[in-house]
């Protein structure tokens, strides 16, 4: 199975300040048909995770423009230009690559 | 606007059977693949099973293989998890996804299941 890394596990950010969260997988996500399935998704407590970025760099409809997502093969990245005190919860990069087993990383979780 | 409701968790012993369902709406259920994504407390996500939207297609974790059945019906617009075999290591939240791009862009508010004697 890939296995997603995640680094940090824990960040502590500064509102108005930039956060980066960085995911590694154990095989390249690069697809057969060209694509690669890098997700993320924000998980709010006591809520259920919203994706966030699919396809590496492509934001779901109503996602603010300060996360971008970016990478390529095994190393992805995804920031926060400017932190808000909505962005508090916990960060899941998720391969959907090499299907149907996705994988998610083990989460980051991120505080003011 | 897309709703995904799940139900039918709750406690059950070791061993037990359980039955989940998702009544979604807000979009044509039968043209897309459905998940079941849970969630032990204080962990991450663990995808469970998808099936394809004609529902001829199914496939799983290994952790269920055996003990868990996927299936659709798209007349009712509700998907279903039936879950025999239960053990303590299956206790989580239970989520619903639909799969848009490749990857679950909608997910349910979930439905715990408590595996205990």
């Amino acid at each position: 199975d890939v296995v997603m890394t995640q680094s940090p596990l824990s960040l502590s950010v500064t509102l108005g300040q930039p956060a980066s969260i960085s995911c590694r997988s154990s095989q390249s996500l690069v697809h057969s048909d060209g694509n690669t399935y890098l997700n993320w998704f924000h998980q709010r407590p006591g809520q259920s995770p919203r994706r966030l970025i699919y396809k590496v760099s492509n934001r779901d409809s109503g996602v603010p423009d300060r996360f971008s997502g970016s990478g390529s093969g095994t190393d992805f990245t995804l920031k926060i230009s400017r932190v808000e005190a909505e962005d508090v919860g916990v960060y899941y990069c998720m391969q959907g690559t090499h299907w149907p087993t996705w994988t998610f990383g083990q989460g980051t979780k991120v505080e003011i | 606007e897309v709703q995904l409701v799940e139900s039918g968790g709750g406690l059950v012993q070791p061993g037990g059977s359980l039955r989940l369902s998702c009544a979604a709406s807000g979009f044509t259920f039968s043209s897309h693949a459905m998940n079941w994504v849970r969630q032990a407390p204080g962990k991450g996500p663990e995808w469970v099973s998808i099936i394809s939207g004609s529902g001829g297609s199914t496939f799983y974790a290994d952790s269920v293989k055996g003990r868990f059945t996927i299936s659709r019906d798209n007349s009712k617009d509700t998907l279903y998890l039936q879950m025999n075999s239960l053990r303590a290591e299956d206790t989580a939240v239970y989520y619903c996804a639909k799969t848009g791009s490749g990857s679950p862009d909608y997910w349910g508010q979930g439905t715990l299941v408590t595996v205990s004697s």
